[in-house]
C-alpha cells in the first residue's frame, strides 16, 4: 500500500460544479496535511494546509478523518482556473529526529470545461 | 523579490555524461531540497540538506549527488550511475527542517538522448 494514495482522475466537470477529492494515507501516527495545487509543467504550490477541525478558504474546503485516515478538498463552483494537478501532503512525522518527512500523493488531475 | 532559481530549465544529455542542475534561494532558508517527479507519480526525494556543510539521502538517492557549502546553494548532480534519469527535477527550500511549508523552483526537465 502507497504511504499517500489519491484518485488521479482525472475529473472532468463543468464551471459551476462541486468536485470532491480524497486522499488516503497510511501511516497512523502522521501529523500535518496539506493541499497543493500544479499547474501543468509548473511547481507545487501550498493551496491549503488541512486542520483537525477542518477549514475553508474560499471556494475550497478541506477535511481531515484521522479515524478513517484520509483528507478530502472539496471545490464548489469550479472556475476554468481551477483546471490542475491537485496533490496531497502528508508529514509522516520524524519519529525524534529533526526531519519531518513530506510524502506526496501522486496527483488528481482536474479539468474544468466550459 | 525572494524565490528559488533553478537552471537550466530544460537540459538534454547523452548517455554516459553527468549533469549538475543548478538551485540557488535568496529565501536565508535553512533546509533545501531535491525532488523527482515522473509522470503520474508523486514526487519522490532525492537529496535534503537541514543546514549548511550537511546533507542526507533521501528515498531514491542512488545515482545523484549534492553538495551544501553555500547556505544559498544545493546543487544536484545526476550521475551516469543513475539508470533513468529523464524526469522533471524540483528543488525547493524551508524555513527550517521540518517546515511543513516548501516553497518550491520552477523545475529542471532533463531528458537522456
Amino acid at each position: 500500500r502507497k504511504e499517500v494514495e489519491q484518485d488521479p482522475g482525472p475529473f472532468n466537470v463543468p464551471e459551476g460544479a462541486t468536485v470532491a477529492f480524497n486522499c488516503t494515507y497510511s501511516n497512523s501516527a502522521s501529523q500535518s496535511f496539506f493541499w497543493y495545487r500544479q499547474d501543468c509543467r509548473k511547481e507545487p504550490k501550498l493551496l491549503m494546509s488541512v486542520y483537525s477541525s477542518g477549514n475553508e478558504d474560499g471556494r475550497f474546503t478541506a477535511q481531515l478523518n484521522r479515524a478513517s485516515q484520509y483528507i478530502s478538498l472539496l471545490i464548489r463552483d469550479s472556475k476554468l482556473s481551477d483546471s490542475a494537478t491537485y496533490l496531497c501532503v502528508v508529514n509522516m512525522g520524524a519519529g525524534g529526529t529533526s526531519y519531518g518527512k513530506l510524502t506526496f500523493g501522486q496527483g488528481t488531475i482536474l479539468t474544468v470545461h466550459p | 523579490d525572494g524565490g528559488i532559481t533553478q537552471s537550466p530549465k530544460y537540459l538534454f544529455r547523452k548517455e554516459g555524461q553527468n549533469v549538475t542542475l543548478s538551485c540557488e534561494q535568496n529565501l536565508n532558508h535553512d533546509a533545501m531540497y531535491w525532488y523527482r517527479q515522473d509522470p503520474g507519480q508523486g514526487l519522490r526525494l532525492i537529496y535534503y540538506s537541514q543546514i549548511v556543510n550537511d546533507f542526507q539521502k533521501g528515498d531514491i538517492a542512488e545515482g545523484y549527488s549534492v553538495s551544501r557549502e553555500k547556505k544559498e546553494s544545493f546543487p544536484l548532480t545526476v550521475t551516469s550511475a543513475q539508470k533513468n534519469p529523464t524526469a522533471f527535477y524540483l528543488c525547493a527550500s524551508a524555513a527550517y527542517s521540518g517546515a511543513n511549508v516548501l516553497t518550491f523552483g520552477a523545475g529542471s526537465r532533463l531528458t537522456v538522448l
